[in-house]
């Protein structure tokens, strides 16, 4: 079983609309939560990346929360556009230690 | 701004052939690694590199070689390609090499190699 699990598997959504990708992690100790956007046929990209003292992190649209207790973390895409079209990918850990999960399939439509 | 170049885009290969996956990086990254992805499955590590002359496995290194003699380069060898082998392989380095340092660095990826085996 994946220590990191994603939901929804794939959503689609309208242009303009806001949406919420879940993460929940079983690993532990924690060490830090990252979210990275992969495009079709292209390498992931980072996006946050978030230590065991952060809850918060944005970058523009996108904004990343942690819930250490629970071991919980969510993606908040706001005012969504086309090109946010992609892969939006969980991972715990640091280093060479990384676990990924298998990804939210994010389609934004007109 | 190239970052992280892996060469080639694809290849189909036949099973027992080998061959060398190619990745350049022009950032002075110290650590690079190799994973790669299936469908249904998360990324997994292959070998990774925390410095020229210093390589190690990671989740799945069987049937894989790699070697770095260069800072910028972090070649992956199939030594007799096996269908098993058929995934998007994916190169990547990150700033830092020691383990608390690199805990907070990004890594940044190429755009992969999507290799067939038949």
């Amino acid at each position: 079983k994946n220590q990191v699990e994603q939901s929804p598997q794939s959503l689609i959504i309208l242009e303009g609309k806001n949406c919420t990708l879940q993460c929940n992690y079983t690993v532990s100790p924690f060490s830090n939560l990252r979210w990275y956007k992969q495009d079709t046929g292209r390498g992931p990209v980072s996006l946050t990346i978030m230590t065991f003292s952060e809850n918060t992190k944005s970058n523009g649209r996108y904004t990343a929360t942690l819930d250490a207790d629970t071991k919980q973390s969510s993606l908040h895409i706001t005012a969504s556009q086309l090109s946010d079209s992609a892969s939006y990918i969980c991972v715990w850990g640091g280093g060479n230690k990384l676990t990924f999960g298998t990804g939210t399939q994010l389609k934004v439509e007109l | 701004n190239a970052g992280v170049t892996q060469t080639p885009k694809f290849q189909v290969l036949k099973t027992g052939q080998s061959m060398t996956l190619q990745c350049a990086q022009d950032m002075n990254h110290e650590y690079m690694s190799w994973y790669r992805q299936d469908p249904g499955m998360g990324l997994r590590l292959i070998h990774y590199s925390v410095g020229a002359g210093i390589t190690d496995q990671g989740e799945v290194p069987n049937g894989y070689n790699v070697s770095r003699s260069t800072t910028e380069d972090f070649p992956l060898r199939l030594l007799s390609a096996a269908p098993s082998q058929t995934s998007v392989y994916f190169c990547a380095s990150s700033y830092s090499t020691g383990q608390a340092s690199s805990y907070n660095s990004p890594l940044h990826f190429g755009n992969g190699t999507r290799l067939t085996v038949t």
